[in-house]
C-alpha cells in the first residue's frame, strides 16, 4: 500500500490550463478504471471531482477532467481560477477492497 | 440533506484506546458502504478502513490489527474502534461514503481530531 506519487505544488494563471499527474503501479492504477480525484480547500473537507478516472460528480464544473494512460492518471484544470487554488489528491483502487491516496497537490493560482 | 456527522475524538495517552462515530442522515445508509479516512495534521489523506454494504471489511496495513471498524444500520451509524494507539495515529478522521460507481467517496464529514500524546 504504497502512496501513489503527485507532483508537491503545480501553479498557473488565471485562465490558463494545469495538469496534476498521479503516477501508481500495475496493481492500483493501471490495474483498474477506478481513479478519483478530490479538491481540498485548507480547512474543508475534501470533495469528489472525478472519480472512474474521467467522470465528474453532478455539479462539477466541465472545466475539471481526468485522463489515464499506463500507470498514470492525470487531472487537468482549464480556464484556471482563483477558487481552483487548493490542495488537489488522486485516489486508486489498490485489490481486495483497499484504497491507496496520492501524497497530495498544492495549486497556487498566480 | 445528505450528511455525516463525526464525533469521538480526543486526546489519548499513547497505548490507550478510542472509539469514533459517524452519523449519517439523507440517505437510505445500508445501502452504501462506507470508509474512514485520515489526515495527520499538515500531511495527506491516508485511507484507513472500509466497510462494505455486503459486510466485507479491509483495513490498511498502518492499523490493521488495532483498528476495528463496524457499523449499526439501525442507527445509521459507522464506527471505528481504536486500541494500541501510537503517536502517528494523529490525525483528523473523517468518514466518507462510497459512491457505489467506482470506489469513489463522493460525501464526507467534517472530521474528528484524534490526538495520541502523553
Amino acid at each position: 500500500q504504497s502512496a501513489l506519487t503527485q507532483p508537491r505544488s503545480v501553479s498557473g494563471s488565471p485562465g490558463q490550463s494545469v495538469t496534476i499527474s498521479c503516477t501508481g503501479t500495475s496493481s492500483d492504477v493501471g490495474g483498474y478504471n477506478y481513479v478519483s480525484w478530490y479538491q481540498q480547500h485548507p480547512g474543508k473537507a475534501p470533495k469528489l471531482i472525478i472519480y472512474g478516472v474521467s467522470k465528474r460528480p453532478s455539479g462539477v464544473p466541465d472545466r475539471f477532467s481526468g485522463s489515464k494512460s499506463g500507470n498514470t492518471a492525470s487531472l487537468t484544470i482549464s480556464g484556471l481560477q482563483a477558487e481552483d487554488e487548493a490542495d488537489y489528491y488522486c485516489c486508486s483502487y489498490a485489490g481486495g477492497d483497499t484504497l491507496v491516496f496520492g501524497g497530495g497537490t498544492k495549486l497556487t493560482v498566480l | 440533506e445528505v450528511q455525516l456527522v463525526e464525533s469521538g475524538g480526543g486526546l489519548v495517552q499513547p497505548g490507550g484506546s478510542l472509539r469514533l462515530s459517524c452519523a449519517a442522515s439523507g440517505f437510505t445508509f445500508s445501502s452504501y458502504s462506507m470508509n474512514w479516512v485520515r489526515q495527520a495534521p499538515g500531511k495527506g489523506l491516508e485511507w484507513v478502513s472500509y466497510f462494505g454494504n455486503s459486510g466485507s471489511i479491509y483495513y490498511a496495513d498502518s492499523v490493521k490489527g488495532r483498528f476495528t471498524i463496524s457499523r449499526d444500520n439501525a442507527k445509521n451509524s459507522l464506527y471505528l474502534q481504536m486500541n494500541s494507539l501510537r503517536a502517528e495515529d494523529t490525525a483528523l478522521y473523517y468518514c466518507a461514503r462510497d459512491g457505489g460507481a467506482a470506489y469513489e467517496m463522493d460525501v464526507w464529514g467534517q472530521g474528528t481530531t484524534v490526538t495520541v500524546s502523553s
